[in-house]
């Protein structure tokens, strides 16, 4: 089945615990990319990736690191989480970027941070 | 800079009762308009796209939307509403400009009353 699967999908964390989100695609999408949904503030972007060693900075990126060594695989790193991190995390990819391709979106990780 | 605003953040409707959640964008150049359903506890799934060509657009469970460019609207609608509509909605939009992914609005959540 085409899927993006994230793990975990809910973590309890401490501030400055390192943690990593880890996203996979079995679809062979060049295109991934991290979001988090905040209530009453949608979607924002976080980082993408346009292959390979690709990554740039969404519209939220502080706090945050990627890496893409793989096309299938693109963590989300959180080095030194606090509490503004809690949030909901959606990773999500398409066959390239091109403003008509869809998103196929993980189902997401829950992460609070005490 | 572009944006999209939803101008309901909740829309209560009873069931088997029509619905429309709204969507104005903002972009100064042309765009693609998506609409994505959340349902509880899951990821974001598409329900329909406008990408050009006519503009009514049939989506994925009886939903339709319509692209006004003169009114900068794409409006989504369903003649008749069951209580699995239940739902976060988003609309979304892309310039095609580059690679910098969506913007969502803030979301709608539908809920349907028996």
């Amino acid at each position: 089945e085409a899927q993006v699967t994230q793990n975990p999908r809910y973590l309890i964390t401490v501030t400055g615990k390192k943690l990593t989100v880890t996203c996979s695609q079995n679809m062979n999408h060049e295109y991934m990319s991290w979001y988090r949904q905040d209530p009453g503030l949608g979607l924002r972007q976080i980082y993408y990736s346009m292959n390979v060693e690709v990554t740039d900075k969404g519209d939220v990126p502080e706090g945050y690191k990627v890496s893409r060594k793989e096309k299938r695989n693109f963590p989300l790193i959180l080095e030194s989480p606090s509490p503004n991190q809690t949030s909901l995390y959606f990773c999500a990819s398409s066959l390239t970027y091109s403003g008509a391709n869809v998103l196929t979106f993980g189902a997401g990780s829950r992460l609070t941070v005490l | 800079a572009q944006s999209v605003t939803q101008l309901d953040s909740q829309v209560p409707v009873f069931e088997e009762a029509p619905v429309e959640l709204r969507c104005n964008y903002s972009s100064s150049v042309s765009v693609y308009l998506f609409w994505y359903v959340q349902y509880p506890n899951q990821g974001l799934q598409l329900l329909l796209k406008y990408l050009s060509g006519s503009t009514l657009v049939k989506g994925i469970n009886g939903f339709e939307a319509e692209f006004n460019k003169s009114q900068t609207s794409f409006h989504l609608r369903k003649p008749s509403v069951h209580i699995s509509d239940t739902a976060e909605y988003f609309c979304a939009l892309d310039s095609g400009g580059g690679a910098d992914g969506l913007t969502f609005g803030k979301g709608t959540h539908l809920i349907i009353q028996p």
